[in-house]
C-alpha cells in the first residue's frame, strides 16, 4: 500500500514570498490533517479535513496560511507572505474513520520550510 | 495549559538502563492513546497503543490509567537505537472524526 505523499521535501524561501506544499493521502482514507512542527515541539494541527470539507482549522493563521482539498482527495497548503517563524516541517497525515473507529493514522515524510 | 503535557527531557540513560516516560492529559473525553516515536528529521511513528490493562511489546510497556489521566511508557534494557523523541498522542472524537493531539515529546539519548 502506497504511503502519504508529501512533496517538495524541503524549501528556501525568503520572507514575504510564496510557497505552496502538495499531499496526497493513502487511498480511501477521509481524513487529512496538516501540521507544524517547529524544532524541538512536538507537531501542532494546523487544519483537519474530512473528504473536502474542514473539520478544524482553528489554529490556522489564516491571515497569511490557506488550505484546500477541493476533490475530497489531495490537498495543498499555502503560506503567502512567508514569515522567518514559519520555518518548520509541515506535515500531513490521513487516516480512514469508519463510524467510531480510527484506523490507519499515518504520516508523510514532510515538507521542510526554511525562511530566510 | 496544554492538553497533552510532556516533560522534554533530554533524558541521557545508559545502555542496559531502564528508563519512563510520563504524560498526562487535560481532556477528560479523550479516547484513545499512543506513544509515537520520531527519529531527527524523520516523520513521527507509531510505537504502540495505550490500553487500560497495560500492554507490552517486547522492551516497551505502557500503562494508562483513566482516574488520573496520565499514560507511562517503560524502555527495559536500553539499546543505541532507542535513541529518539517519544510523542505521547491521544485522540478524542471532534465534530464527527478523530483529532489527534500530541505532546511536545521527550527526547531520549542512550550511551555507550
Amino acid at each position: 500500500e502506497a504511503g502519504v505523499a508529501q512533496s517538495p521535501r524541503y524549501k528556501i524561501i525568503e520572507k514575504r514570498q510564496s510557497v505552496a506544499f502538495w499531499c496526497n493521502p493513502i487511498s480511501g482514507h477521509a481524513t487529512l490533517y496538516w501540521y507544524q512542527q517547529i524544532l524541538g515541539q512536538g507537531p501542532k494541527l494546523l487544519i483537519q479535513f474530512q473528504n473536502n470539507g474542514v473539520v478544524d482549522d482553528s489554529q490556522l493563521p489564516k491571515d497569511r496560511f490557506s488550505a484546500e482539498r477541493l476533490k475530497g482527495v489531495d490537498s495543498t497548503l499555502k503560506i503567502q507572505p512567508a514569515k522567518l517563524e514559519d520555518s518548520a516541517v509541515y506535515l500531513c497525515a490521513s487516516s480512514l474513520d469508519l463510524g467510531t473507529e480510527n484506523y490507519g493514522y499515518t504520516f508523510g515524510s514532510g515538507t521542510r520550510l526554511t525562511v530566510v | 495549559r496544554k492538553e497533552v503535557e510532556q516533560d522534554p527531557g533530554p533524558f541521557n540513560v545508559p545502555e542496559g538502563a531502564t528508563v519512563a516516560f510520563n504524560c498526562t492529559y487535560s481532556n477528560s473525553a479523550s479516547q484513545s492513546f499512543f506513544w509515537y516515536r520520531q527519529d531527527c528529521r524523520k516523520e513521527p511513528k507509531l510505537l504502540m497503543s495505550v490500553y487500560s490493562s497495560g500492554n507490552e511489546d517486547g522492551r516497551f510497556t505502557a500503562q494508562l490509567n483513566r482516574a488520573s489521566q496520565y499514560i507511562s511508557l517503560l524502555i527495559r534494557d536500553s539499546k543505541l537505537s532507542d535513541s529518539a523523541t517519544y510523542l505521547c498522542v491521544v485522540n478524542r472524537l471532534y465534530r464527527g472524526t478523530y483529532k489527534y493531539i500530541f505532546g511536545t515529546g521527550t527526547r531520549l539519548k542512550v550511551l555507550a
